[in-house]
């Protein structure tokens, strides 16, 4: 079982509507969750972080965490061309010591 | 300017040649990185340094290398590269602030393997 798990899509969401983005992770204890979004060819950068259960909201982004299931989701509200990307989800696990991405959901909004 | 930058940007090499990968950063974080990236695999971690006297491997660390000549300086070296090497490597930085630990990435270096 992978440490961090998302869908890798393609996932394809038309202009206007709400993406939902999905990952598991296996450690109980992990502590600090991450969305980074890289388009192709680029970097991957912060879009959110979140560590309390919940949700947590910034313009048309939203991460919600759920502990005991162990998933974290981002949705994209009002989704627009320029968010075509794939999203890496990340967790820092119990020991802290470091970070684990998951494969990333290659995101695709249709005009 | 960047706060991370890595050099070379691009490098085609052939099989059994030393390579070197540079990683410098002016955010005066601690904490730096070491990724590569392959289709399908997302990012894995290669080695990583919290301070300039800490080294310690990473999920994939078998033939690399790493020297952190200072704070802000990270180097990758592949000592004799093959070409299942060939991949996108990424510098990170971050500062493990509140439990939290945002990685700031380079922008990257294209690696051919040949």
């Amino acid at each position: 079982q992978k440490e961090v798990e998302q869908n890798s899509g393609p996932l394809s969401v038309p202009e206007g509507a709400i993406a939902s983005l999905n990952c598991t992770y296996s450690d109980r204890g992990s502590q600090s969750f991450f969305w980074y979004r890289q388009y192709s060819g680029k970097s991957p950068e912060l879009i959110m972080f979140i560590y309390s259960n919940g949700d947590k909201e910034d313009g048309r982004f939203t991460a919600q965490l759920n502990k005991a299931s162990q998933y974290v989701s981002l949705l994209i509200r009002d989704s627009q061309p320029s968010d075509s990307a794939t999203y890496l989800c990340a967790v820092i696990g119990s020991s802290a010591s470091k970070i684990i991405f998951g494969s990333g959901t290659r995101l695709s909004i249709r005009p | 300017d960047a706060d991370v930058t890595q050099t070379p940007r691009n490098r085609i090499t052939k099989t059994g040649k030393r390579i070197m990968l540079e990683c410098s950063q002016t955010k005066g974080h601690d904490r730096m990185y070491w990724y590569r990236q392959d289709p399908g695999l997302g990012l894995r971690l290669i080695y990583y340094s919290f301070d300039v006297k800490d080294i310690n491997k990473g999920e994939i660390s078998d033939g690399y290398s790493v020297s952190r000549q200072a704070q802000a300086k990270f180097s990758l070296s592949l000592e004799s590269a093959i070409p299942n090497q060939t991949a996108l490597y990424f510098c990170a930085t971050s500062d493990f602030i509140g439990g939290t630990d945002t990685q700031y990435f380079g922008p990257g270096t294209r690696l051919t393997v040949l």
